[in-house]
């Protein structure tokens, strides 16, 4: 079955980079996404990558992903403190069904 | 507002009692899903629906849980005889399903259940 992991915490200083790490099992994804959820609110939908493509960039935010090893990574750059909250990759097989695998979630510090 | 909204926000029971969640997902949205989240957790997924039938079911949903969306918009999802284990976030998530460019799900708020 489908599993995704990441590493639970991340701190860094205000103005660094941050790079959230993942793993996933299911060599059929289609499409792989970044959310982030900040306390007391949704899901907000940052970014995805079709599983074709190596690397996305959009703004801030850069997508990488390995399909040989199963590594997915969001490099934000330019960390702010309105970045901390926990962010969640997740994975979609559209081809067996419609719902999303969702990692146990890094928590991201940003600190002065 | 034309997100995804839930209703209550927030809901404490006792243990056995029954509760009743609502979704409202973006309008013309066929796909509605509901997903579990516990703490510490990413959410897990319970079930979906393309219009009004439901195709998928999590071996998460056990008997007690029931999910319905009858006129193919809003969906509710009861909880029958809780249990202190169904304490939960419960999200709700709607797309625009067949043809869409990237299957992004939009997320309500979510339901915060405490069973005591």
């Amino acid at each position: 079955g489908e599993d995704v992991e990441q590493s639970l915490f991340l701190s860094v200083r205000e103005g660094d980079s941050s790079v959230i790490n993942c793993t996933y099992t299911d060599s059929s994804s289609t499409y792989l996404y970044w959310y982030k959820q900040e306390p007391g609110a949704g899901l907000q939908l940052l970014t995805y990558i079709f599983s074709n493509m190596d690397m996305k960039q959009d703004q801030r935010l850069t997508v990488l992903l390995n399909k040989k090893d199963k590594h997915l990574s969001l490099r934000i750059a330019d960390t702010q403190t309105g970045d901390s909250a926990i962010y969640f990759c997740a994975e979609i097989n559209t081809g067996t069904a419609s719902k999303l695998t969702f990692g146990t979630g890094t928590r991201l510090q940003v600190t002065l | 507002d034309t997100g995804v909204s839930q209703d209550p926000r927030h809901k404490i029971t006792k243990r056995g009692q029954n509760v009743t969640f609502r979704c409202d997902p973006i309008s013309e949205h066929n796909r509605l899903y509901w997903y579990r989240q516990t703490l510490g957790q990413g959410p897990e997924f319970l079930t979906y629906f393309q219009n009004e039938a439901q195709l998928e079911k999590s071996r998460l949903l056990s008997d007690r849980f029931s999910a319905e969306r009858p006129k193919g918009s809003f969906s509710t999802l009861e909880i029958q005889r809780t249990e202190q284990g169904d304490s939960a976030m419960y999200l709700c998530a709607s797309s625009p399903g067949e043809g869409a460019t990237y299957n992004e799900q939009f997320f309500g708020p979510g339901t915060r259940l405490t069973v005591l």
